[in-house]
């Protein structure tokens, strides 16, 4: 298996544009996770997804930010508008069931 | 408030020596802990897990961990430091009864010196 495939790897973007990262979980497994990394506040949950319905979240930090899963192998994360304090590296995770969650390589985002 | 604790923000270690990289933690009921190490510009990687059993744990690239229920601690060890272990190391803990989330440390950044 591949594992937790996430793309761009590195996405640099103006202020105001909207910027969508994806991610495809491991093949089987049904908990999708997004986290993002900052040096401010290390990393932090956004949404958690249990068999492609969003289930918490709470951590989504504004109506900006949006995240879908149309389907048990795909998953978007969307900025739109985007800002500077956006940047960041965002990291998609899966696991099966409540089993060990899996980390993919993370995209950096750089909104300047 | 269910939190992670990772006091240093950076250890320094000499080669071949051991290391100690340290984590408490804040949750009600058993939870389960984690560590996960981050290479630059790489993803998280699993290293080792507590569920339940024995309190020392062993996981990958011969690191271990001792869970302390009385210290709610779960500390990061190596008998020899490697300059291949610097990288940064997360402790995460998954709260009893919920759902796989996990909540991380702030990291601590591992520097092992020839």
């Amino acid at each position: 298996d591949a594992g937790v495939i996430q793309s761009p790897r590195h996405e640099v973007t103006e202020m105001g544009q909207e910027v969508t990262l994806r991610c495809k979980p491991i093949s089987g497994h049904n908990s999708l996770f997004w986290y993002r990394q900052t040096m401010m506040r290390g990393l932090e949950l956004l949404i958690y997804f249990n068999n492609n319905v969003p289930i918490d979240d709470s951590g989504m930090p504004e109506d900006r930010f949006s995240a879908k899963m149309p389907n048990a192998s795909f998953s978007t994360l969307k900025i739109q508008p985007s800002e500077p304090r956006d940047s960041a590296v965002y990291f998609c995770a899966s696991s099966l069931r409540n089993l060990l969650p899996f980390f993919g390589q993370g995209t950096r985002l750089t909104v300047v | 408030a269910q939190s992670v604790a990772q006091p240093e923000d950076q250890v320094n270690v000499a080669e071949g020596n051991p290391l100690t990289v340290k984590c408490t933690y804040s949750v009600s009921g058993n939870p389960y802990l984690f560590w996960y190490v981050q290479y630059p510009n790489r993803g998280l990687q699993f290293l080792l897990k507590y569920i339940t059993g024995d309190n020392l744990v062993k996981g990958s690239y011969g690191f271990e961990a001792e869970f302390n229920k009385s210290q709610t601690s779960f500390h990061l060890k190596k008998p020899s430091a490697l300059v291949s272990d610097s990288a940064l190391y997360f402790c995460a803990v998954r709260p009893s009864g919920g759902y796989n989330k996990l909540i991380f440390g702030a990291g601590t950044r591992l520097a092992v010196h020839p």
